[in-house]
């Protein structure tokens, strides 16, 4: 069964570093999204991403943050200046394609993030 | 903010039938009924979905009331495996839409031996 791959498992990063969160997601599908989960706390939705564009953005997803689909595979999630705040668990997720109605995203297994 | 109602936790005995409520009583008539569940930190998984008739498939069971104001996940015969946070989702859907999830507490299924 095809599924969303996200590289790496953990990061590790000083407060103020540049990271970038991998995605692959599954090949037909034509939206991706960007979710987080600091430790305890709910799943937020950051940005949506569809023809090569955004589609939305929640207010997390502020200028430090910015997505790419590279190629025709990756999907990626960078942080230009990382804070201590960003530390959570980063799920990448993935839907479609364009004709299917109900849409259900399928999720990654995500990339801890931890900034020190 | 999320649109959707749970009980923050709930147990089940292994093998018995798990039935998570779950109140939406602000549903507009173009919102489905989605639940996913999160076990341990993995990401979340798609369990089903509705609009107002009843689902099942290999997973789980939706029941939608007739005002469809509040829904029903059931787990005909759950297992330690199923223990797990699930959420209740509801969201506008249609052809060439890949809308965002808003995920709220969720309820904390635990399925005891």
């Amino acid at each position: 069964e095809p599924e969303v791959t996200q590289t790496p498992s953990h990061q590790v990063t000083q407060m103020g570093q540049e990271v970038i969160l991998r995605c692959v997601p599954i090949s037909n599908h034509l939206y991706f999204y960007w979710y987080r989960q600091i430790l305890g706390q709910k799943v937020e939705f950051l940005v949506s991403f569809y023809n090569n564009e955004i589609s939305e953005k929640s207010e997390i997803f502020d200028d430090q943050f910015s997505v790419e689909r590279p190629d025709g595979s990756n999907f990626t999630l960078k942080i230009r200046s990382t804070k201590l705040e960003d530390s959570a668990m980063y799920f990448c997720a993935s839907s479609g394609p364009g004709n299917i109605r109900y849409n259900e995203q399928f999720f990654g297994p995500g990339t801890r993030l931890t900034v020190l | 903010d999320a649109k959707t109602t749970q009980p923050p936790s709930m147990d089940c005995a292994e093998g018995r039938a798990a039935n998570l409520p779950c109140n939406h009583s602000t549903i507009s008539g173009n919102e489905y009924v989605y639940w996913y569940r999160q076990i341990h930190s993995q990401g979340p998984q798609y369990i089903i979905h509705g609009l107002k008739n009843n689902e099942t498939n290999e997973m789980a069971s939706l029941i939608i009331t007739e005002d469809r104001k509040s829904s029903t996940l059931i787990l005909p015969h759950a297992t330690l495996r199923d223990t797990a946070v699930y959420y209740c989702i509801v969201r506008v859907v249609g052809y060439n839409q890949g809308g965002k999830l808003i995920f709220g507490q969720g309820t904390e299924l635990s399925v005891k031996p």
